[in-house]
């Protein structure tokens, strides 16, 4: 069983440029939730993907977006890069209809 | 407004002590109450769950005490060791439009000495 992977691992982007965050989901789970962490807090939910349509999302502006294909991999999209999106983002897959979330390693985004 | 509080923000345990961590909700409709493990560099580890129907849940050295009426649980660490040193963050979920969004403490760092 493959579990879940980010891409890239570390990432430096200047203020308002865009990037793009790439994660698989655990094999078998259809469902991405995307989460942002500032350093010494906890993860916030960001939105989360189901059958490529987002379903939800928390406290964050439009310009963040993202897409889910079909084979259920996901993509987070942040555009107009401001200092304070820096943090490490991660993305977790689960099962319609379980509450079991498991996390990828993240990927560090620094934004100079 | 944080809805899930976590204490202490760190804490120091020497090998083979308890480790105990403790965490408080408002919003009476979650129903899922997970703990992660986080190492530095790496993403949250699913270490134990519970739901509001059971009061304990035991997985190895670990256990989670929830208190349903208080609205707190804690995780208990027996025979901490410092490959137990690590992040912990709890977190809690309901069900409802957007299904098992997790809302997360901000963490204990957990530091054991041999």
């Amino acid at each position: 069983e493959t579990g879940v992977t980010q891409s890239p691992t570390h990432l430096i982007k200047t203020r308002g440029q865009q990037v793009t965050l790439r994660c698989s989901s655990q094999s078998g789970h259809n469902t991405v939730s995307w989460y942002q962490q500032a350093l010494g807090q906890g993860p916030q939910f960001i939105f989360q993907y189901y059958r490529e349509e987002e379903n939800g999302r928390g406290n964050f502006p439009p310009r963040f977006s993202g897409l889910q294909f079909p084979n259920y991999s996901s993509e987070l999209n942040v555009n107009a890069l401001e200092l304070d999106d820096s943090a490490l983002y991660l993305c977790a897959s689960s099962l319609r209809g379980r509450n079991e979330q498991y996390f990828g390693p993240g990927t560090r985004l620094t934004v100079t | 407004q944080q809805q899930v509080k976590q204490s202490p923000q760190s804490l120091i345990v020497q090998k083979g002590g308890i480790s105990i961590i403790n965490c408080a909700y408002e919003n009476t409709a979650f129903d899922y109450f997970p703990w992660y493990q986080q190492f530095p560099g790496k993403g949250p580890a699913l270490l134990i769950a519970i739901r509001p129907d059971v009061s304990e849940k035991k997985e190895g050295r670990f256990t989670i005490s929830f208190n349903k009426s208080a609205k707190q649980f804690s995780l208990h660490i027996m025979d901490s060791q410092p490959g137990d040193s690590a992040t912990y963050f709890c977190a809690a979920s309901r069900r409802g439009s957007t299904l098992g969004r997790l809302y997360f403490g901000r963490g204990t760092q957990l530091t054991v000495w041999p």
